[in-house]
C-alpha cells in the first residue's frame, strides 16, 4: 500500500523557518517525482512545489507564491523528501501535503495520484 | 497562468440524484485535467485523470468527460459517501492550477 507521511509542522514565528519531512513507503520511492500542495484555512489547493526523481536529474520547480523561501529536496535511500520553508509569512499558514506525482510523458507535468495526510503550519506572532 | 474556474461552487443533491459539476480552463489544455474528491480534515482523493480516466478502484458511478476548455464531472447516482468538495487541476503547463472547488451537500 502507497503511504506518505507528512511531519515537521507546528507554529512559527513569521520570518522564521521550518522543515517538513515527507517519509513513503509501499512503492519505489526514488522512481517517482514528488509534489507539495497546500491548502490555507478554509481554502482550496495550491500547488506550490515539485521534485523529479534523482533518476531523471531531481529537477525542482516551485510556485511564484514560494520561489526563493521555500527549497524542495529528497533522499531517495532513505525515501523521504523534504520543504524547507524560509522567511515565512502568515499567508504561508495551512496543511501541507506531500503527494507523488504521476508525470505526463516526456515532461515535469502531471497529476497527484497519492497523498499524505498533511501537516499544519501556523504563521503568526 | 491558467485559471480553473468551477461551477457551481455549492450543489445541494439527494441520494440517488445525477450530479454534473464543470470545470471551465481560461486556455486550452488538451485533456489533462485531473479530479479529486475531499472530505472535511482529510486529504483529497485522485478520482480521475486526463479528463475521462478513472483511477483505480473509484466507483465506476464517477465519470469525466471534456477536452480544451471544458470538463464536467458526472456522478451517475449521489451515494451517501459521495458527500465532499469536488476539484478540477490542470496539468497543461507550469502553474498546475486547481479550480476553487464544488462541495456537494444534501439536500
Amino acid at each position: 500500500e502507497v503511504q506518505l507521511v507528512e511531519s515537521g509542522g507546528g507554529l512559527v514565528q513569521p520570518g522564521r523557518s521550518l522543515r517538513l519531512s515527507c517519509v513513503a513507503s509501499g512503492f519505489r520511492f526514488g522512481d517517482f517525482a514528488v509534489s507539495w500542495v497546500r491548502q490555507a484555512p478554509g481554502k482550496g489547493l495550491e500547488w506550490i512545489s515539485f521534485i523529479r526523481s534523482n533518476t531523471y536529474g531531481g529537477t525542482t520547480e516551485y510556485a511564484a507564491s514560494v520561489t526563493g523561501r521555500f527549497a524542495v529536496s529528497r533522499r531517495d535511500s532513505n525515501s523521504i523528501a523534504y520543504l524547507q520553508m524560509n522567511s515565512l509569512k502568515t499567508e504561508d499558514t495551512g496543511v501541507y501535503y506531500c503527494t507523488r506525482t504521476l508525470l505526463r510523458t516526456g515532461t515535469d507535468l502531471g497529476y497527484f495520484d497519492s497523498w499524505g495526510q498533511g501537516t499544519l503550519v501556523t504563521v503568526s506572532s | 497562468d491558467i485559471q480553473m474556474t468551477q461551477s457551481p461552487s455549492t450543489l445541494s443533491a439527494s441520494v440517488g440524484d445525477r450530479v454534473t459539476i464543470t470545470c471551465r480552463a481560461s486556455q486550452s489544455i488538451n485533456d489533462w485535467l485531473a479530479w479529486y474528491q475531499q472530505k472535511p480534515g482529510k486529504a483529497p482523493k485522485l478520482l480521475i485523470y486526463r479528463a475521462s480516466t478513472l483511477e483505480t478502484g473509484v466507483p465506476s458511478r464517477f465519470s469525466g468527460s471534456g477536452s480544451g476548455t471544458e470538463f464536467t464531472l458526472t456522478i451517475s447516482s449521489l451515494q451517501p459517501d459521495d458527500f465532499a468538495t469536488y476539484y478540477c487541476q490542470h496539468y497543461e503547463n507550469f502553474s498546475r492550477t486547481f479550480g476553487q472547488g464544488t462541495t456537494v451537500e444534501i439536500k
